[in-house]
């Protein structure tokens, strides 16, 4: 069955570095979204992409952070300057038809130190 | 914005046993409701979905049925076993472009044996 795959499972970083979250969709997929969790919490959307640009982002989506389908295939978060509560999991998620099933892959640990 | 809410945060029922979770919507408009499963360190698995033109679906020991008067949805699991042990979450979707998913807070199931 086809899934979406994230890189790295966990990364540890210091805070006010960069970091980059890599995914790649489910490969039909045209619609695609990052979300995160924090620990013991429940999912909070972050950002969906569409056309190569962003359709819809939420309140935590600030300018620290950005999204790119760099080649076709991957999808990546960056958040630029990494800060103690940015520590989550992050998910990416794919859906290949506006309001359909999204799929979402295993996560990226984030933590920030 | 959408609010969701899900209860209980926490259940634990025999095995055999049947057990039911209960999500509230605060948006009219919206016609789209998945259930997640997410077990320890993984990402949400979809299980069941509903769009607010039935009022009930099954899928074998799952069913989820759709109260769009009263803005709620529930998730049914009947002859629980060990395996269904995870966290639940219900989520809400207006639909269209690149759709967000509002996320309840969760529900532990605990099957014992």
């Amino acid at each position: 069955e086809p899934e979406v795959t994230q890189t790295p499972s966990h990364q540890v970083t210091q805070m006010g570095q960069e970091v980059i979250l890599r995914c790649v969709p489910i490969s039909n997929h045209l619609y695609f979204y990052w979300y995160r969790q924090i620990l013991g919490q429940k999912v909070e959307f972050l950002v969906s992409f569409y056309n190569n640009e962003i359709s819809e982002k939420s309140e935590i989506f600030d300018d620290q952070f950005s999204v790119e389908r760099p080649d076709g295939s991957n999808f990546t978060l960056k958040i630029r300057s990494t800060k103690l509560e940015d520590s989550a999991m992050y998910f990416c998620a794919s859906s290949a038809i506006s309001g359909n099933t999204i799929y979402f892959g295993e996560g990226s640990w984030l933590t920030v130190v | 914005g959408e609010n969701v809410e899900q209860h209980p945060s926490t259940l634990s029922v025999q095995e055999g046993d049947s057990a039911v979770i209960k999500c509230t919507y605060s948006d009219s408009a919206s016609n789209y409701f998945p259930w997640y499963k997410q077990e320890l360190g993984k990402g949400p698995q979809l299980i069941i979905d509903i769009r607010s033109n039935v009022g009930e679906k099954k899928d074998q020991r799952i069913a989820v049925t759709l109260n769009k008067t009263a803005k709620h949805f529930s998730l049914h699991i009947t002859e629980t076993q060990p395996e269904d042990s995870a966290v639940y979450f219900c989520a809400a979707s207006r639909g269209g472009t690149a759709s967000k998913l509002t996320f309840g807070t969760g529900t532990r199931l605990q099957v014992t044996l």
